[in-house]
């Protein structure tokens, strides 16, 4: 069974670094790209951008780019997000998912809640 | 970017038939997916490459693409069925290949 298992919550100060993850299992994790989904509160789904653990290869979209780092450690299948100074905006759910045929989401993490706050 | 467009809401009565469209430029020449997103839950994957079905999604859930727009159909609508649901198309040639649209919310009268 493919299961996608998030971090927990994260309750953080503005300014602050962050690292979430996404362990995969049930599957070979070097060979399907993860993508990383935003949801702001009350608001729909954003591409974040996606990672290939086999070899790293990362795409982003043009709107997180340099925002955040995607990344994954693919001895212990587990994928990144990580943010280096976050911001009260940055506050939202935090989705991975395994894409599967014509590049859908087919298997999704349970979500990580994140918010920042002073 | 490729932009997706959803009518924000949609409303059907138990045991009729929902349609939720999803528009784009020449969206029929792209694969295009859809998922179902309950209060408080992930979103789950209900329909793939246009008008294939996961495993486990019933066989109410169909999907058709053609032209300029793409259309989730739910027949025998179930108060179940309440959720938000989102297209999604994957456009290769952006530098924003994953592209959602921005939701629909299906109300069971």
């Amino acid at each position: 069974e493919v299961q996608l298992v998030q971090s927990g919550a994260e309750v953080k100060k503005p300014g602050e670094s962050l690292k979430i993850s996404c362990k995969g299992s049930g599957y070979s994790f070097t060979s399907y790209w993860i993508g990383w989904v935003r949801q702001m509160p009350g608001k729909g789904l954003e591409w974040m951008g996606i990672i290939y653990p086999g070899d790293s290869d990362t795409r982003y979209s043009p709107s997180f780019q340099g925002q955040v780092t995607i990344s994954a450690d693919k001895s212990i299948s587990t994928a990144y997000l990580q943010w280096s100074s976050l911001k009260a905006s940055d506050t939202a759910m935090y989705y991975c998912a395994r894409l599967s045929s014509g590049y859908s989401y087919g298997f999704w993490g349970q979500g990580t809640l994140v918010t920042v706050s002073s | 970017s490729y932009v997706l467009t959803q009518p924000p809401s949609v409303s059907v009565a138990p045991g009729q038939t929902a349609r939720i469209t999803c528009g784009g430029n020449n969206i029929g020449s792209k694969s295009v997916h859809w998922y179902q997103q309950k209060p408080g839950q992930a979103p789950v994957l209900v329909v793939y490459d246009d008008s294939d079905r996961p495993s486990g999604i019933p066989e109410r859930f169909s999907g058709s693409n053609s032209g300029n727009t793409a259309t989730l159909t739910i027949s025998r609508v179930e108060a179940g069925d309440e959720a938000d649901y989102y297209c999604q198309v994957w456009d290769s040639s952006s530098d924003h290949p994953g592209v959602f649209g921005g939701g629909t919310k299906l109300t069971v009268l």
